[in-house]
């Protein structure tokens, strides 16, 4: 059984489009988050979620929506795509939104916006 | 806020030599530290991490890391590499209290030849 699922593996979209990650846990952990690797490998956060309340939402555009159903659900919602949007999207959890639990990865959501 | 630096992007060494893989951070509070492997086209996996207590902490894999506070330093380290090590290294901080936030450095792509 895999810890931290992601659906799709890859995406490939047209400029305009809107589309969604989806991401699940089987952990039973409490805290889930969306980081974004861009092509240079650098990974920053976007949004974090703790029983399905949101607690970081970094510097990112409004066109990208998170949504929590239950505390093993983090979906991912991105409007009116661009160019910029391409990179590899990871969903992680934790145990709990403090403490050193560190996270455990999905394998990742490659986006390329054409 | 914390940040992290990672010096080398890339280290390139032969199999069975020791590697050093550097990690510099910045923070005004005290921090978790962490270090994680991500193998291509794979999420991230942690290898160790640094909560408290002895400085060095060994890992997965062999890698061990020391924690040196007055040099804000955490360097991977792995006696004898495999070819199996190659993969890139990201070292990640967390403020020790609040929300947990991993930030994470630029990574070092490790390669290992035969």
């Amino acid at each position: 059984d895999t810890a931290v699922s992601q659906t799709p593996k890859y995406l490939v979209t047209q400029m305009g489009n809107d589309k969604s990650i989806k991401c699940e846990q089987n952990l039973g952990h409490d805290t889930m988050y969306w980081y974004k690797q861009d092509s240079k490998k650098f990974l920053k956060i976007m949004f974090s979620y703790n029983n399905k309340e949101l607690i970081i939402n970094e510097t990112v555009p409004n066109r990208f929506s998170p949504k929590s159903p239950d505390k093993a659900h983090l979906n991912l919602h991105i409007n009116s795509l661009e160019l910029g949007d391409s990179a590899v999207y990871f969903c992680a959890s934790s145990q709990a939104d403090r403490g050193g639990y560190g996270y455990t990865f999905g394998s990742g959501t490659r986006l390329t916006v054409v | 806020a914390q940040s992290v630096t990672q010096l080398d992007s890339q280290v390139p060494v032969f199999e069975e030599a020791p590697v050093e893989l550097r990690c510099n951070y910045s923070s005004s509070v005290s921090v978790y530290l962490f270090w994680y492997v991500q193998y291509p086209n794979q999420g991230l996996q942690l290898l160790l991490k640094y909560l408290s207590g002895s400085t060095l902490v060994k890992g997965i894999n062999g890698f061990e890391a020391e924690f040196n506070k007055s040099q804000t330093s955490f360097h991977l380290r792995k006696p004898s590499v495999h070819i199996s090590d190659t993969a890139e290294y990201f070292c990640a901080v967390s403020a020790s209290t609040g929300f947990q936030k991993l930030v994470f450095g630029t990574g070092t792509r490790l390669l290992v030849s035969p």
